[in-house]
């Protein structure tokens, strides 16, 4: 079945970098996208941007520019996306999705389990 | 930047139908997609494209996209059902297209 599983809960300073990955597993990993949504504690769900596992293309949210960095290994089908300069406000779970396609952002099915990214001094 | 309005909370007895708004400007010619979240766990796509359901899915969640609204129905209520539900669209009119969910509804099951 179609899966994507996340690697585990991570504890950082503020001002640190993190990076989350998300395996596939179950499909053709090229033939898709992956998106990454977190959610803080409590809150609503948003998006933080999106890579094409094709062809590498991404599109960031814009107030993550700068910051994210999302990138693939086709090899082990293997997505990450990379948060750097970390804030208090950063604390949240983080999410990889798979898109409908691989050329665009559409909707997302199925989901990682998710990661919980605590920042914390 | 476009803007996606839930009712924070609805609430609904078992058997009955629930309906979740998701408002929009002109919403109508987008695709809207909703998820399912319980707690602890991660979305679940119910419905997208605005009433296709993805296989596992009960008849039992339906959706429809009009003018300014977007609804989410779910037909004779289950304990099971209840969660936050999202709403979700592509906005392609800004400079920066990018993905915009609703703020979520919690859907109690009296």
């Amino acid at each position: 079945q179609v899966q994507l599983v996340q690697s585990g809960a991570e504890v950082k300073k503020p001002g640190a970098s993190v990076k989350v990955s998300c395996k596939a597993s179950g499909y053709t990993f090229t033939s898709y996208g992956i998106s990454w949504v977190r959610q803080a504690p409590g809150q609503g769900l948003e998006w933080m941007g999106w890579i094409s596992a094709y062809n590498g293309n991404t599109n960031y949210a814009q107030k993550l520019q700068g910051r994210v960095t999302m990138t693939t290994d086709t090899s082990t089908s293997t997505a990450y996306m990379e948060l750097r300069s970390l804030r208090s406000d950063d604390t949240a779970v983080y999410y990889c999705a798979r898109d409908r396609i691989a050329a665009a952002v559409d909707w997302f099915d199925p989901w990682g389990q998710g990661t919980l990214v605590t920042v914390s001094s | 930047s476009y803007v996606l309005t839930q009712p924070p909370s609805v609430s609904v007895a078992p058997g009955q139908t629930a309906r979740i708004t998701c408002g929009g400007n002109n919403i109508g010619s987008k695709s809207v997609h909703w998820y399912q979240q319980k707690p602890g766990q991660a979305p679940v796509l119910v419905v997208y494209d605005d009433s296709d359901r993805p296989s596992g899915i009960p008849e039992r969640f339906s959706g429809s996209n009009s003018g300014n609204t977007a609804t989410l129905t779910i037909s004779r209520v289950e304990a099971g059902d209840e969660a936050d539900y999202y709403c979700q669209v592509w906005d392609s009119s800004s400079d920066h297209p990018h993905v915009v969910f609703g703020g979520g509804t919690k859907l109690t099951v009296l």
